[in-house]
């Protein structure tokens, strides 16, 4: 089965360092989606995007959140200036039809942020 | 926004017996997910329930949607340790958004 590859598998970095979390949706896929878990707490929506713009975000995406979509394959989540509260697992998700379609999630980046 | 009440949030029995976690809210959804998560793993869609009242089986694992559509169980029948894991439902918010409860811990002793 097609799968959404997320890299790196780990990050860690340094408190107002940026970083880009790299995501390779479903290649048939149209609508991206970002979720984020911190340890021991719920999965949280952070941002869908479709048609090459965000469609909704949650009050967790503030400014220092950015999603691009570069190339045909990659869809990229940028913290401009980390925090310690950033600190979770990130996982990207894709669907060719929204979220009442099966949503195919990857295996996640886990960002520390020390 | 929604938020969605798993419970339990543990639980622990032997293998062979019956359990049901269950998934409550306060809001209507237009429907609901069951996935499991292994440790380093994102969440894997294991059903999706649409109609106030639904029933879906997988194997031993039967979901219900209640008739309202405000909550949802998980039973497992005759549990097997290969059925450890993190359960999580999550509601349908919109088109875009996924509201996901606490999840349900379950450990299955062989």
């Amino acid at each position: 089965e097609p799968e959404v590859t997320q890299t790196p598998s780990h990050q860690v970095t340094q408190m107002g360092q940026e970083v880009i979390l790299r995501c390779v949706p479903i290649s048939n896929h149209l609508y991206f989606y970002w979720y984020r878990q911190i340890l021991g707490q719920k999965v949280e929506f952070l941002v869908s995007f479709y048609n090459n713009e965000i469609s909704e975000k949650s009050e967790i995406f503030d400014d220092q959140f950015s999603v691009e979509r570069p190339d045909g394959s990659n869809f990229t989540l940028k913290i401009r200036s980390t925090k310690l509260e950033d600190s979770a697992m990130y996982f990207c998700a894709s669907n060719r039809q929204g979220t009442n379609e099966k949503l195919f999630f990857g295996s996640g980046t886990q960002l520390s942020v020390l | 926004t929604q938020l969605l009440e798993q419970s339990p949030q543990f639980l622990s029995i032997q293998e062979g017996e019956n359990l049901t976690v269950y998934c409550n809210s306060s809001s209507v959804f237009s429907s609901l997910q069951w996935y499991r998560q292994e440790p380093g793993e994102g969440p894997v869609l294991l059903v999706t329930v649409v109609t106030g009242g639904e029933v879906k089986k997988l194997k031993r694992l039967t979901f219900q949607f209640g008739d309202a559509r405000k909550d949802s169980s998980l039973h497992i029948t005759a549990a097997q340790p290969g059925d450890t894991g993190l359960y999580l439902c999550a509601g349908v918010q919109g088109a875009q958004k996924l509201v996901f409860g606490q999840g349900t811990r379950l450990t299955i002793n062989p």
